[in-house]
């Protein structure tokens, strides 16, 4: 089957940096997506990874290794707005998004 | 800015009731997408369209029926509402690429009792 595992939950202090990673099984491969999610909101798309290596998109970047089935959300400089869930996401043969189950970044002042 | 309007921000309804969740997006997209999102269980899938009048089920349809007779209105709709179609739901669209993101309205908090 297709599926992602990500942390259910990451901690760390305002002004760090933190990553939060994503492993993938899936039968093709067509990219991967980060969302953020602030609480009673909608997920909003953050990034998108087609190739490997590091996409950088002001303090949020985000790296794709396909040997690896892995891929990562660096978040730098935290701030207390980036207390949020993150959900990587891929696209299957349909280009419907297979989502993980979101990991719960908490900030520390 | 795209823009995924869904009718309502709250909804509560009585079991067995008929609900109908309406979704429209202003950009021209091809795909449209209904998810329900319960805690710890992240986005879950019900239907999807790619074309107006076309449908697909996604992972959890048991129990919902949808309508696209329009390319910009995606309409999910509960048949006969039973208490654990609590939850939230989540309309998206997008253009057909897989690079493409999925946009999102801000949801729609339905209540069952």
């Amino acid at each position: 089957g297709q599926s992602l595992e990500q942390p259910s939950e990451v901690t760390a202090v305002e002004g760090a940096i933190v990553q939060i990673n994503c492993t993938y099984q899936t039968s093709g491969f067509y990219g991967l997506s980060w969302y953020q999610q602030h609480d009673g909101g909608a997920p909003t798309f953050l990034s998108y990874n087609g190739l490997d290596g590091l996409e950088e998109t002001g303090r949020f970047s985000s790296f794709l290794s396909r040997s690896d089935s892995y891929g990562y959300l660096l978040l730098q400089e935290l701030q207390m707005k980036d207390s949020a869930s993150y959900f990587c996401a891929v696209p299957d043969s349909n280009y419907q998004l297979i989502w993980g189950a979101g990991t719960k970044l908490i900030i520390k002042p | 800015d795209v823009k995924v309007t869904q009718s309502s921000r709250y909804l509560v309804k009585r079991t067995g009731e008929k609900v109908f969740l309406e979704c429209v997006q202003d950009m021209d997209h091809e795909n449209m997408f209904w998810y329900r999102q319960d805690p710890g269980l992240g986005l879950r899938l019900i239907y999807f369209s790619y074309d107006v009048k076309m449908k697909e089920k996604g992972d959890i349809p048991e129990g919902y029926s949808v309508s696209r007779e329009k390319k910009e209105r995606f309409s999910l709709i509960l048949e006969s509402a039973s208490t654990n179609q609590t939850s939230m739901y989540l309309c998206a669209s997008s253009l057909s690429e897989p690079n493409q993101p999925q946009h999102f309205g801000d949801g729609t908090r339905l209540s069952i009792l």
